[in-house]
């Protein structure tokens, strides 16, 4: 079955933690992308990768990073630099090869600092 | 820049009504356009899409036409049901050498039975 996988589906991090979320596809996709979202708010992409070795920041990357060492994998790392973490993050996923190309999400990593 | 606006929820139905929800965006070229559903505690998964002027994406019920004159993407159903229950994300795509997609805030729906 292909598709994408997050975990884990729930992370408690205390305060000044460091923290890395987990996305892996197995779709053969080109493209990769992290977002978060707020309740009440669309989606704000944080990194993008197009190929390996190679990820551009969004629009919200500041106390965030990102590694693409493999196609199949872009994780996540929330760093303690990130004032306000509680959130939930969504990966995805797809060819890029024009700009129809769909979105394929994850199922969701829910981030709650204590 | 590039924007989606979508009319604020949450829309509360009854099963069986018909449903409208309002999206219109604000793009430099000619963006393909997306209608997204996001279940509760899930990821956004496409519901339907479409990419030039008048097209009409469809899906499960659900239809969507590309208005380039009104610059809109309006999502309708006929008789919607319980299991519509959900969040859905109006988006749009443009650009070349690297996609960046813009999603709307979304807009929740409640079916009641």
């Amino acid at each position: 079955d292909g598709g994408i996988t997050q975990s884990p589906k729930y992370l408690f991090r205390k305060e000044g933690q460091n923290v890395t979320l987990s996305c892996e596809q197995n779709l053969n996709h080109d493209a990769m992308y992290w977002y978060r979202q707020d309740p009440g708010q669309g989606l704000r992409l944080i990194y993008y990768s197009q190929i390996v070795n190679d990820f551009q920041k969004g629009d919200i990357a500041e106390g965030y990073s990102v590694s693409r060492e493999k196609k199949e994998s872009f994780p996540l790392t929330v760093t303690s630099a990130q004032k306000n973490p509680t959130a939930f993050y969504l990966c995805a996923s797809s060819m890029e090869r024009e700009a129809a190309d769909t979105q394929y999400f994850g199922p969701g990593t829910r981030l709650t600092v204590l | 820049g590039d924007s989606v606006t979508q009319m604020e929820g949450p829309v509360t139905l009854s099963e069986e009504a018909f449903l409208t929800i309002n999206c219109t965006y604000t793009a430099t070229g000619y963006p393909s356009l997306f209608w997204y559903v996001q279940y509760p505690g899930e990821g956004l998964q496409l519901l339907l899409k479409a990419t030039k002027a008048d097209d009409k994406g469809s899906n499960k019920g659900f239809e969507a036409t590309y208005r380039k004159e009104t610059t809109s993407f309006h999502l309708e159903k006929g008789s919607v049901q319980v299991s519509d229950s959900a969040v859905y994300f109006c988006a749009l795509s443009e650009g070349t050498g690297g996609f960046k997609t813009i999603f709307g805030a979304g807009t929740r729906l409640f079916v009641k039975a």
